[in-house]
């Protein structure tokens, strides 16, 4: 199956630093790829969507300047949290597509981020 | 808008079989996906319903009814690490998909 990693799995920074978070396909090419929030026992929370090549799409509330998403090529796309505060701290999840009949979405296994 | 109700947690035994339903109201839906996702990691897939009717992989079976806009997910011969959160996602003709708050259940022996 469709395999998607994610770098680093957890991360701790200071308040006021900025992290990249990695999301890579595997073994395809992703057309768009989709970034998630997950604070505990919450569901999952569409953070912005991204196509290859072009700006990423971000969802209401979703501030673009804070969480710079880039997808440079089929396989990788990046989310960097910029100046981070303790409020950030949460659960980051990628998925990638190929877009097809299905638009199935195959999941990164998440970053955990700390902000101390 | 779209809107999607599933059950908040559900207790069963193990060995027995579960139905865990989910409603929706969506405009121009393109599909709805059953997730589990154990707590700490990511969602995995488990199956896929386009057309009416039942899918069934293994132990486990989705059906999906769209004219009544729900869908259940049923486990059977329940394990104990069958304990997860079932995540109910509908996805549209834009692309996009929209999340269930989860079902968390737990089995117990």
């Amino acid at each position: 199956g469709a395999v998607v990693s994610q770098h680093p799995s957890r991360v701790i920074c200071k308040s006021g630093t900025s992290v990249k978070i990695e999301c890579r396909s595997l073994d395809f090419q992703a057309t768009t790829m989709f970034w998630y929030r997950q604070f505990p026992k919450q569901s999952l929370m569409l953070m912005a969507t991204s196509n290859e090549g072009s700006k990423a799409t971000y969802e209401q509330g979703v501030e673009k300047d804070k969480f710079l998403i880039n997808h440079a090529s089929l396989t990788l796309s990046t989310l960097t949290v910029t100046s981070a505060h303790p409020e950030d701290s949460s659960f980051y999840i990628c998925s990638a597509s190929q877009r097809g009949e299905t638009y199935e979405q195959y999941f990164g296994p998440g970053t955990r981020l700390t902000v101390t | 808008g779209q809107n999607i109700d599933q059950p908040t947690e559900m207790t069963a035994t193990e060995g027995a079989i579960v139905q865990i339903n989910c409603t929706y109201q969506t405009s121009g839906f393109n599909g709805l996906f059953w997730y589990q996702q154990h707590a700490g990691e990511a969602p995995t897939f488990l199956s896929y319903n386009v057309l009416d009717g039942l899918e069934e992989k293994g132990r486990f079976s989705s059906f999906l009814s769209r004219s009544k806009g729900y869908s259940y997910l049923l486990l059977k011969e329940l394990q104990m690490k069958d304990s997860a959160s079932y995540l109910c996602v509908v996805n549209t003709n834009a692309g996009k998909s929209t999340f269930g708050d989860g079902t968390t259940l737990t089995v117990k022996p």
